[in-house]
């Protein structure tokens, strides 16, 4: 399968400031995910992005296929954007046959102070 | 409210036993999966079933087993065969003909 790294692996931030996660991944994709996992365990899909640039609030995400990686931004971070954020691959789309699996990358654990 | 539900939100295994995590969904989603998380990792996808009556393995299927009988409802049987089987499982859907999953809120199993 597809290797995702994701990094940093942990990152500690003061509330207000900016940050950016990386993706890298070993193969060419068709699918691009980013989550965000909450401290009760709860996954909220936050982009699909294969290619391209997306906002959505203080979250923006952007991929560039070509080079392999995607970063997604998060701007005057909140105590409540704490939480593990991870990155997921796939080689195609869900909606092609037998291409049903996603990779995911061990995540960013991100910690928020107050 | 329209989501994925999952119970129990804790489960305790004896050596030998069979215990099965339940996963309900009312999206009208047809594509269902199951994932494993161990701590520390990203997850890893055990069995997906793409419509009712048709499930596939996934990469870490060993000692799973799965059926889906009605389109709201994917459970995932732990069997005794599954040597390691703490950890947090997750039961996701996705969107019909779309490409976003979605997750429930998850189960953690341990052993007794």
């Amino acid at each position: 399968g597809i290797q995702v790294e994701q990094s940093p692996p942990d990152l500690i931030l003061q509330e207000g400031a900016n940050s950016t996660l990386r993706c890298n991944f070993s193969d060419s994709v068709n699918n691009l995910q980013w989550f965000h996992q909450n401290p009760w365990g709860q996954l909220i899909n936050l982009f699909y992005i294969p290619s391209g640039t997306k906002q959505n609030g203080r979250l923006s995400a952007t991929t560039v296929a070509t080079e392999r990686y995607s970063l997604l931004y998060i701007s005057s971070s909140q105590t409540t954007d704490s939480g593990v954020y991870f990155c997921a691959v796939g080689e195609r789309g869900f909606r092609q046959t037998g291409a049903n699996n996603l990779f995911f990358g061990t995540g960013t654990r991100l910690t928020v102070i107050p | 409210d329209g989501g994925i539900t999952q119970s129990p939100k804790y489960l305790f295994r004896k050596e030998g036993q069979n215990v099965t995590l339940s996963c309900e969904q009312n999206l009208n989603h047809d594509a269902m999966y199951w994932y494993r998380q161990d701590p520390g990792q990203g997850l890893r996808l055990i069995y997906y079933s793409q419509i009712v009556n048709d499930f596939q393995k996934g990469d870490i299927a060993e000692g799973y087993s799965v059926s889906r009988e009605k389109k709201e409802s994917f459970p995932l049987t732990v069997t005794s065969a599954q040597k390691n089987p703490t950890a947090f499982y997750l039961c996701a859907s996705r969107t019909t003909g779309g490409e976003k999953l979605f997750f429930g809120s998850g189960t953690q199993l341990s052993v007794l």
